[in-house]
């Protein structure tokens, strides 16, 4: 089966930039969604294929997907960020959707 | 408002069973993919089942394969998972979810409902 892999942390200064990794065999010719989660909260999404932001989201979230490797990028971090972040897509050849193991954001 | 409210969770025995609701209400549910996603205690988010819009197609993890039944009535603006033989790590928070095609992201997303196992 299709496999994600997620750092399980990464930490930032607020106002610098964070990136956020999403590993994947051929990613690229998968379309990407990332959600953010915090604590006792259900998840929300954040960015839909690979790129594309939900009506709400601030312009400081951006991604890109190309080989083996999607990125989630926030830009000019703020404490509010501080959560957990999953990449997810959909794996045509085993009708299965797939989530990484998720990755912790801390903000310094 | 788009809305979704999950029910049915709580605590039941090893081998037991239990059904969660999703109650849909803001949007045109039967216009919709819609998901169970859950999340153990301190784990990740996991993808259980999913059903397509007039509910001709229906996807399971593995894990759950002959044991989780998902369903949905679109007259009522419901989405269901009839869960039988319950073990302990079925214990997780269970989120319902929708997206418009199967590719998409999941946009909309209940509060979750929580079901323990263990005797």
């Amino acid at each position: 089966s299709y496999v994600l892999t997620q750092p399980p942390s990464v930490s930032v200064a607020p106002g610098k930039t964070a990136r956020i990794t999403c590993g994947g065999n051929n990613i690229g010719s998968k379309s990407v969604h990332w959600y953010q989660q915090k604590p006792g909260q259900a998840p929300v999404l954040v960015i839909y294929y690979d790129s594309d932001r939900p009506s709400g989201i601030p312009e400081r979230f951006s991604g890109s997907n190309s080989g083996n490797t999607a990125t989630l990028t926030i830009s000019r971090v703020e404490a509010g960020d501080e959560a957990d972040y999953y990449c997810q897509v959909w794996d045509s050849s085993s009708d299965h959707q797939v989530f990484g193991g998720g990755t912790k954001l801390t903000v310094l | 408002e788009v809305q979704l409210v999950e029910s049915g969770g709580g605590l039941v025995q090893p081998g037991g069973s239990l059904r969660l609701s999703c109650a849909a209400s803001g949007f045109t549910f039967s216009s919709y993919w819609m998901s169970w996603v859950r999340q153990a205690p301190g784990k990740g988010l996991e993808w259980v089942a999913n059903i397509k819009q007039d509910g001709s197609e229906k996807y399971y993890v593995d894990s759950v394969k002959g044991r989780f039944t998902i369903s949905r009535d679109n007259a009522k603006n419901s989405l269901y998972l009839q869960m039988n033989s319950l073990r302990a790590e079925d214990t997780a928070v269970y989120y319902c979810a929708s997206s418009i095609y199967l590719s998409d992201g999941m946009d909309v997303w209940g509060q979750g409902t929580t079901v323990t196992v263990s005797s």
